[in-house]
This record gives C-alpha cells, structure tokens and sequence, in this order.
C-alpha cells in the first residue's frame, strides 16, 4: 500500500529565514500534488509535478520531483507570515486514488 | 472562477441517522472524489467516481456509504446508520481528466461540509 511521509510535521520559523518540507513516498507514481490549508479551510492547489525533476515555482515557494528517490520537496525562500498555514503533498496512485501526508504545520513567527 | 461547491457548511445528526451531503462539481469536469478529514489530521481518499460509476475506493468506504450523480450536476455522498467516529470535514472535489490519461489539472476541493455525530 502506498505511505506517503511528510517531515517535519511542524515547524516554527523566523521570517527572512528559508526552510525544506520533505515528503517521500514508497511506490511509484505519475505525479504528485502539494495543497496549502490555512485553518478551518479547504484545500488550495499549489503545485501538479509530473515528471522526475519537475521544478515549479510561485513566488517564494519552489517544488520539485524526484522520481527515483520518490522524493518531492516544497522549499520555502525567506518566509513572511502569510506563508502560515498546514502543507500537504499528495500522491496519485495509478489506479486513481490520491493518497495524503500527514501534512506539515507551518508557524511564521514574525 | 468556477467553483466547487459543497452544501450543507455545517450538518449535525444523532447517531444512527442517515446523511447526504451535497457537492456541484466543476460544470466541465468529468471525475469526482470524496475525501474527510478528521480534525487535525490528515487528508483521507474515501471514493473516486466517473461515468456514473465508482472508479475506486478506499478501505473507509464500506457498505455504510454510497455516491450517486442523480442529476447533471449534483453528487452527493451518502452516510447510513452514522457513528460519532464519522465526524469529519468531508471535502468534494473534481478535475478534468483521469491519471491514466495524462492528467496536469489539480483536484479543486469544494470549502467542506463539517459533520457532527452526537
């Protein structure tokens, strides 16, 4: 069954400072999504990867796609407060089920 | 920008009830899905659903729920006989295209409907 990994779950950061969400997975896939929730909210598309060394980037969030490692990135370049909220990836099974991280919880101190 | 929409925001039930929770996907999508989320954690895949039929399911999803599309725009999920460990914020969403089929579009997630058990 597939396990997707998120680290670190939560995190606390200074504004200005850069930071790495990791989220690995344990079986291949076709692509994988990262989701912003702020709380009591839903979930807002961030970024589709798709292939093995995908690099996307909206202002100062960067994702990118390992497919080898199974490994996707969400980097976060110097944080401001508005970046707080939970980051979830997700990962597309090829059978159609897309299958979550825990999320990670993200704390911009300012 | 077109929408997902989920009604009702909020539902509270007695234990033992039935409920229907109601979703109008994206007027061009063709596939639907029902995920909850327990609160404060994480994001759970209930069901996958295109051409009138379930595409795929999760463990979750058991004899205790059902979809249906009953007309062109609706898709509702049903819950039977609800227990209080079904509280949840249960999230619609739709895209456009299959994975198998080479899809780039994100799922876009309706705002939830939150789910008392009591």
């Amino acid at each position: 069954e597939l396990k997707v990994e998120q680290n670190p779950l939560f995190l606390s950061m200074q504004e200005g400072k850069n930071y790495t969400i990791y989220c690995n997975y344990s079986t291949t896939s076709d692509r994988l999504y990262w989701y912003r929730q702020d709380p009591g909210k839903s979930l807002e598309s961030l970024f589709v990867l798709l292939s093995n060394g995908a690099v996307k980037q909206e202002g100062r969030l960067m994702a990118s796609l390992d497919t080898k490692a199974r490994l996707s990135t969400l980097h976060i370049t110097a944080a401001v407060h508005d970046l707080s909220a939970t980051y979830f990836c997700a990962v597309d099974t090829r059978d159609d089920k897309i299958i979550f991280g825990k999320g990670t919880r993200l704390h911009i101190l300012p | 920008e077109p929408e997902v929409t989920q009604t009702p925001s909020h539902q509270v039930t007695q234990m033992g009830q039935e409920v229907i929770l109601r979703c109008v996907p994206i007027s061009n999508h063709l596939y639907f899905y029902w995920y909850r989320q327990i609160l404060g954690q994480k994001v759970e895949f209930l069901v996958s659903f295109y051409n009138n039929e379930i595409s795929e399911k999760s463990e979750i999803f058991d004899d205790q729920f059902s979809v249906e599309r009953p007309d062109g725009s609706n898709f509702t999920l049903k819950i039977r006989s609800t227990k209080l460990e079904d509280s949840a914020m249960y999230f619609c969403a739709s895209t456009t295209l299959l994975s198998s089929q080479g899809k780039n579009q994100p799922q876009h997630f309706g705002d939830g409907t939150r789910l008392s058990i009591l």
